[in-house]
């Protein structure tokens, strides 16, 4: 079966620090990888996604990138985190447009 | 844009019936619906493609109005599990499933 793994759970940066959150997917080839990030009581924004190695497409301008260096592997970077970065990431992905998400745990990130 | 559901909060007793909807201003290709549990990570509840279905998923069902570009996912008999925050996830295409979510829908059954 197919499974997701993300981590840390949780964390807390200060300003200006770097950012790298890592999410792995077993027991699939070739999947659709996505971030997202939710604000406190607020719905998801796609932030990154990629339909294979190497491709990444950005939704929203800011201070993060994306890379996806394997196929099941999609990791979260940023050079200089902001205030602003703080939110819960989420990463998830799906075979194709006839299935849905399958989102992992989730990083709590608090920049401080 | 996102789309916008309603009600944006609902409480309902144990057995009550509920209605969450789910509008686009963008022609539709696919309607996700998520259910997500405070603190947990959302869970894919189903996905509704172009062609106007209807699905049903034990007691939760949902419908895809294309010419209205609308939505609807539909609770009934409602039990103490159902509570969390119902999110609507829509694609204007095929291509890569990528997804827009709305505002989300917060529900709350009590005993």
């Amino acid at each position: 079966s197919q499974t997701i793994h993300q981590w840390p759970a949780t964390l807390v940066q200060p300003v200006g620090s770097p950012l790298s959150l890592e999410c792995t997917v077993e027991g699939t080839s070739n999947p659709n990888l996505y971030w997202y990030r939710q604000a406190a009581g607020r719905g998801l924004q796609l932030l990154f996604y990629s339909v294979g190695i190497g491709q990444i497409s950005s939704e929203v301008p800011q201070n993060l990138s994306a890379s996806r260096p394997q196929d099941r592997q999609f990791i979260l970077s940023s050079k200089k985190l902001l205030l602003s970065d703080s939110g819960f990431y989420l990463c998830a992905w799906s075979g194709s447009s006839f299935y849905g998400y399958t989102f992992g745990s989730g990083t709590r990130l608090t920049v401080v | 844009q996102q789309p916008v559901q309603s009600p944006q909060a609902v409480i309902l007793r144990e057995g009550e019936d509920a209605v969450i909807n789910c509008s686009s201003s963008k022609a539709l290709y696919s309607v996700h619906w998520y259910r997500q549990k405070h603190g947990e990570a959302p869970v894919f509840l189903m996905i509704l493609l172009k062609g106007g279905e209807q699905k049903g998923h034990e007691k939760i069902s949902a419908s895809f109005n294309e010419k209205k570009q609308q939505s609807s996912l539909y609770l009934t008999a409602s039990q103490l599990s159902y509570s969390g925050t119902y999110f609507c996830g829509t694609s204007p295409n095929n291509a890569g499933n990528m997804l827009t979510f709305g505002g989300g829908t917060r529900l709350m059954v009590k005993p």
